[in-house]
């Protein structure tokens, strides 16, 4: 089944300062690729996805990149807010396990003002 | 308006007990989801339901089992509680079984078995 690597498992930078976070998937018929943040004590929501016929997305502050070839994926969150510290999740959708999302183990971001 | 709901928000509870979490959303939905968060923040899926059929069934003890009466409910019942079973259960929606569309994860519920 499918398998998503995410590092780093914490993350700490200046406000201002970019980040980014990078995941690693196993299942080449993935085809999903959704962003969840989650503060402390609340629900994980979606903030950004990619599909697999796109290589980039962005959002304003947030973009996401796609390398199916490599098969990795990575989150960049440029000009860091404190509002921006929280969990950030990577999933990849199950590809042939009926498409259920398995999640990257998350990365904790501190963004100190 | 809340999208996706469940309760109780908090369970406290001893060991050998069974108890139940509800959810409902009212999206629309036709895909509803189980997720289990540990202490370590990992969240890993532990059912499915699509028009009532459930689709997926990972490596959950069948102590745990999904019902789901409507398309709009999709309640957990956990049989004979262990201490390891103590986390934080998410409820979530989407719009078609496949994942190709966002989920909506509704408040938790957090379960501590003593």
């Amino acid at each position: 089944g499918e398998n998503v690597e995410q590092h780093p498992s914490t993350l700490s930078v200046q406000e201002g300062d970019s980040a980014v976070i990078k995941c690693t998937y196993s299942d080449s018929a993935s085809n999903y690729f959704p962003w969840y943040k989650q503060e402390l004590g609340k629900r994980p929501q979606l903030i950004i996805d990619i599909r697999s016929n796109v290589g980039e997305k962005k959002d304003q502050r947030i973009a996401v990149t796609l390398n199916k070839t490599a098969k990795h994926f990575s989150l960049h969150i440029t000009e860091t807010q404190p509002e921006d510290s929280a969990v950030y999740f990577c999933a990849a959708s199950g590809g042939g396990s009926q498409g259920n999302l398995i999640f990257g183990k998350g990365t904790k971001l501190s963004v100190k003002p | 308006d809340t999208a996706v709901s469940q309760t109780p928000k908090y369970l406290v509870t001893q060991m050998g007990n069974d108890k139940s979490i509800k959810c409902e959303q009212n999206l629309g939905h036709d895909t509803m989801y189980w997720y289990k968060q540990d202490s370590k923040k990992f969240l890993k899926i532990m059912f499915s339901y699509n028009n009532k059929e459930l689709i997926i069934n990972e490596t959950v003890p069948n102590r745990f089992s999904p019902k789901s009466p409507d398309k709009a409910h999709l309640n957990l019942h956990i049989n004979s509680l262990e201490l390891g079973d103590s986390a934080v259960y998410f409820c979530a929606s989407s719009q078609q079984g496949l994942p190709s569309y966002e989920q909506y994860f509704g408040p938790g519920t957090r379960l501590t078995v003593t």
